[in-house]
Protein backbone atom coordinates (compact mmCIF):
# COMPACT_ATOMS: atom_id res chain seq x y z
CA UNK A 1 0.00 0.00 0.00
CA UNK A 2 1.24 3.90 -0.91
CA UNK A 3 1.76 6.26 1.80
CA UNK A 4 -0.49 8.36 -0.25
CA UNK A 5 -3.41 7.42 -2.11
CA UNK A 6 -4.98 9.73 -4.82
CA UNK A 7 -6.92 8.36 -7.85
CA UNK A 8 -5.80 9.71 -10.91
CA UNK A 9 -8.60 10.38 -13.00
CA UNK A 10 -9.41 11.71 -15.34
CA UNK A 11 -12.16 13.68 -14.01
CA UNK A 12 -14.47 14.75 -16.48
CA UNK A 13 -17.09 17.66 -15.08
CA UNK A 14 -19.22 20.64 -16.62
CA UNK A 15 -18.10 23.96 -16.13
CA UNK A 16 -19.84 25.43 -12.90
CA UNK A 17 -19.54 22.43 -10.90
CA UNK A 18 -18.29 21.63 -7.63
CA UNK A 19 -15.27 19.58 -7.82
CA UNK A 20 -14.25 16.91 -4.73
CA UNK A 21 -10.73 15.45 -4.95
CA UNK A 22 -9.15 13.29 -2.12
CA UNK A 23 -6.43 11.82 -0.81
CA UNK A 24 -5.73 8.81 1.51
CA UNK A 25 -3.16 8.73 3.60
CA UNK A 26 -1.48 5.29 5.83
CA UNK A 27 1.34 6.98 8.29
CA UNK A 28 -0.56 8.99 11.16
CA UNK A 29 2.80 10.79 11.48
CA UNK A 30 2.17 13.06 8.37
CA UNK A 31 1.52 16.30 9.56
CA UNK A 32 1.41 19.33 7.15
CA UNK A 33 -1.06 18.88 4.04
CA UNK A 34 -0.78 20.32 0.76
CA UNK A 35 -2.77 20.76 -2.51
CA UNK A 36 -0.63 21.92 -5.68
CA UNK A 37 -2.15 22.40 -9.25
CA UNK A 38 0.37 21.47 -12.57
CA UNK A 39 -0.31 22.96 -15.63
CA UNK A 40 0.95 20.83 -18.75
CA UNK A 41 4.58 21.55 -18.94
CA UNK A 42 4.80 23.50 -15.65
CA UNK A 43 5.96 23.16 -12.03
CA UNK A 44 3.73 22.52 -9.49
CA UNK A 45 1.80 25.57 -8.02
CA UNK A 46 1.18 25.62 -4.63
CA UNK A 47 -3.12 26.34 -4.15
CA UNK A 48 -3.57 25.51 -0.22
CA UNK A 49 -1.52 24.43 2.45
CA UNK A 50 -3.33 23.48 6.18
CA UNK A 51 -1.61 21.80 9.32
CA UNK A 52 -4.88 21.03 11.72
CA UNK A 53 -7.86 19.19 10.49
CA UNK A 54 -10.64 20.95 9.73
CA UNK A 55 -11.51 23.72 6.87
CA UNK A 56 -9.56 26.39 5.16
CA UNK A 57 -10.93 28.56 2.27
CA UNK A 58 -9.69 30.67 0.07
CA UNK A 59 -11.72 32.16 -2.85
CA UNK A 60 -13.45 29.25 -4.62
CA UNK A 61 -10.84 26.21 -3.17
CA UNK A 62 -11.30 25.21 0.24
CA UNK A 63 -9.20 22.35 1.66
CA UNK A 64 -10.45 20.10 4.40
CA UNK A 65 -8.70 17.44 6.43
CA UNK A 66 -9.98 14.65 8.69
CA UNK A 67 -7.02 13.11 10.52
CA UNK A 68 -8.73 10.65 12.67
CA UNK A 69 -9.95 9.37 8.89
CA UNK A 70 -6.12 9.90 7.19
CA UNK A 71 -8.72 12.06 4.57
CA UNK A 72 -7.96 15.27 2.82
CA UNK A 73 -10.12 17.06 0.02
CA UNK A 74 -9.85 19.74 -1.67
CA UNK A 75 -13.26 21.25 -3.24
CA UNK A 76 -13.38 23.58 -5.80
CA UNK A 77 -16.82 26.04 -6.71
CA UNK A 78 -18.00 26.96 -9.87
CA UNK A 79 -15.32 25.47 -11.71
CA UNK A 80 -14.20 26.99 -15.01
CA UNK A 81 -12.18 25.59 -17.89
CA UNK A 82 -9.03 26.85 -16.65
CA UNK A 83 -9.29 24.67 -13.49
CA UNK A 84 -8.06 22.23 -15.73
CA UNK A 85 -5.16 20.63 -15.21
CA UNK A 86 -3.52 17.91 -12.69
CA UNK A 87 -3.82 18.36 -8.74
CA UNK A 88 -1.15 16.74 -6.36
CA UNK A 89 -1.90 16.23 -2.54
CA UNK A 90 1.55 16.57 -0.75
CA UNK A 91 1.90 15.81 2.63
CA UNK A 92 5.01 16.40 5.23
CA UNK A 93 6.72 13.71 7.50
CA UNK A 94 9.67 13.91 9.47
CA UNK A 95 12.23 11.34 9.03
CA UNK A 96 15.58 11.66 11.25
CA UNK A 97 16.32 15.15 11.58
CA UNK A 98 14.72 16.43 8.11
CA UNK A 99 10.85 16.51 6.83
CA UNK A 100 10.03 14.56 3.51
CA UNK A 101 7.26 15.83 1.11
CA UNK A 102 5.56 13.03 -0.12
CA UNK A 103 3.43 13.49 -2.95
CA UNK A 104 0.18 11.45 -4.69
CA UNK A 105 0.35 10.68 -7.92
CA UNK A 106 -2.13 13.50 -8.95
CA UNK A 107 -5.97 13.64 -10.17
CA UNK A 108 -5.99 14.99 -14.15
CA UNK A 109 -9.52 17.33 -13.99
CA UNK A 110 -11.33 18.30 -17.15
CA UNK A 111 -13.65 21.41 -16.94
CA UNK A 112 -15.74 21.72 -20.10
CA UNK A 113 -17.55 24.53 -21.10
CA UNK B 1 6.06 33.42 -13.60
CA UNK B 2 7.19 32.10 -10.69
CA UNK B 3 9.14 33.21 -7.42
CA UNK B 4 11.66 30.32 -8.19
CA UNK B 5 13.65 30.45 -11.71
CA UNK B 6 15.62 27.66 -13.30
CA UNK B 7 17.70 27.09 -16.61
CA UNK B 8 17.80 26.38 -19.09
CA UNK B 9 14.33 25.39 -19.69
CA UNK B 10 15.33 22.69 -22.21
CA UNK B 11 18.38 21.12 -22.64
CA UNK B 12 19.13 17.89 -24.63
CA UNK B 13 22.38 16.22 -24.06
CA UNK B 14 23.98 13.28 -25.49
CA UNK B 15 25.15 10.72 -22.69
CA UNK B 16 28.88 11.71 -22.45
CA UNK B 17 28.10 15.55 -22.29
CA UNK B 18 28.24 17.49 -18.73
CA UNK B 19 26.08 19.97 -18.44
CA UNK B 20 24.39 21.72 -15.04
CA UNK B 21 21.01 22.92 -13.89
CA UNK B 22 20.62 26.37 -11.89
CA UNK B 23 17.79 27.50 -10.14
CA UNK B 24 17.58 30.66 -8.03
CA UNK B 25 15.09 31.91 -5.16
CA UNK B 26 15.20 35.44 -3.46
CA UNK B 27 12.51 34.61 -1.00
CA UNK B 28 15.15 33.63 1.93
CA UNK B 29 14.10 30.29 1.83
CA UNK B 30 16.52 28.32 4.21
CA UNK B 31 15.43 24.64 2.17
CA UNK B 32 15.89 24.05 -1.46
CA UNK B 33 14.73 21.09 -3.48
CA UNK B 34 15.57 18.85 -6.41
CA UNK B 35 12.61 16.42 -8.01
CA UNK B 36 12.31 14.71 -11.11
CA UNK B 37 9.30 14.29 -12.24
CA UNK B 38 8.49 11.53 -15.19
CA UNK B 39 5.07 12.36 -17.40
CA UNK B 40 2.42 11.86 -15.88
CA UNK B 41 4.03 10.81 -12.46
CA UNK B 42 4.16 12.56 -9.14
CA UNK B 43 7.44 14.67 -8.42
CA UNK B 44 10.39 12.07 -6.85
CA UNK B 45 12.55 13.74 -4.46
CA UNK B 46 16.13 13.42 -5.16
CA UNK B 47 18.00 15.98 -2.40
CA UNK B 48 17.11 18.40 -0.08
CA UNK B 49 19.07 21.32 1.23
CA UNK B 50 18.62 22.87 4.18
CA UNK B 51 20.61 26.11 5.65
CA UNK B 52 23.24 25.43 2.44
CA UNK B 53 24.28 21.94 3.71
CA UNK B 54 23.15 18.66 2.05
CA UNK B 55 20.25 17.20 4.29
CA UNK B 56 18.92 14.45 2.10
CA UNK B 57 19.97 12.60 -0.64
CA UNK B 58 17.32 10.06 -1.89
CA UNK B 59 19.90 7.52 -3.18
CA UNK B 60 20.15 9.28 -6.44
CA UNK B 61 23.02 7.91 -8.76
CA UNK B 62 26.74 9.52 -8.83
CA UNK B 63 25.79 10.90 -12.09
CA UNK B 64 23.53 13.46 -10.41
CA UNK B 65 25.68 16.09 -7.84
CA UNK B 66 23.93 19.18 -6.11
CA UNK B 67 25.61 21.68 -5.27
CA UNK B 68 24.20 24.78 -3.47
CA UNK B 69 26.86 27.86 -3.85
CA UNK B 70 24.22 30.10 -1.64
CA UNK B 71 21.52 30.58 0.70
CA UNK B 72 19.54 31.56 -3.18
CA UNK B 73 21.22 29.10 -5.52
CA UNK B 74 21.35 25.58 -6.04
CA UNK B 75 23.05 23.54 -8.84
CA UNK B 76 22.64 20.47 -10.23
CA UNK B 77 25.42 18.50 -12.62
CA UNK B 78 24.64 16.01 -14.97
CA UNK B 79 27.60 13.43 -16.14
CA UNK B 80 26.94 10.70 -18.41
CA UNK B 81 23.45 10.19 -17.72
CA UNK B 82 21.22 7.65 -19.77
CA UNK B 83 18.28 7.95 -21.63
CA UNK B 84 15.73 7.13 -18.99
CA UNK B 85 16.88 10.07 -16.93
CA UNK B 86 15.04 12.34 -19.50
CA UNK B 87 12.31 13.99 -17.57
CA UNK B 88 11.07 17.25 -15.93
CA UNK B 89 14.05 18.33 -13.53
CA UNK B 90 11.98 20.65 -10.83
CA UNK B 91 13.63 22.96 -8.02
CA UNK B 92 11.57 24.24 -5.30
CA UNK B 93 12.09 25.95 -2.14
CA UNK B 94 10.55 26.42 1.45
CA UNK B 95 10.98 28.93 4.56
CA UNK B 96 12.23 25.94 6.82
CA UNK B 97 11.39 22.32 5.91
CA UNK B 98 8.36 21.38 7.48
CA UNK B 99 6.82 24.36 5.45
CA UNK B 100 4.89 24.24 1.95
CA UNK B 101 7.15 24.04 -1.17
CA UNK B 102 7.36 26.41 -3.97
CA UNK B 103 8.32 24.95 -7.34
CA UNK B 104 9.93 26.63 -10.56
CA UNK B 105 8.62 25.53 -13.75
CA UNK B 106 11.44 23.53 -14.43
CA UNK B 107 13.97 21.62 -17.06
CA UNK B 108 12.80 19.16 -19.72
CA UNK B 109 16.00 17.21 -19.82
CA UNK B 110 16.05 15.00 -23.00
CA UNK B 111 19.03 12.84 -23.16
CA UNK B 112 20.21 11.38 -26.38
Amino acid sequence: QKEVEQDPGPLSVPEGAIVSLNCTYSNSAFQYFMWYRQYSRKGPELLMYTYSSGNKEDGRFTAQVDKSSKYISLFIRDSQPSDSATYLCAMNTKSGGSYIPTFGRGTSLIVHP
Amino acid sequence: DTEVTQTPKHLVMGMTNKKSLKCEQHMGHRAMYWYKQKAKKPPELMFVYSYEKLSINESVPSRFSPECPNSSLLNLHLHALQPEDSALYLCASSPGQNSPLHFGNGTRLTVT
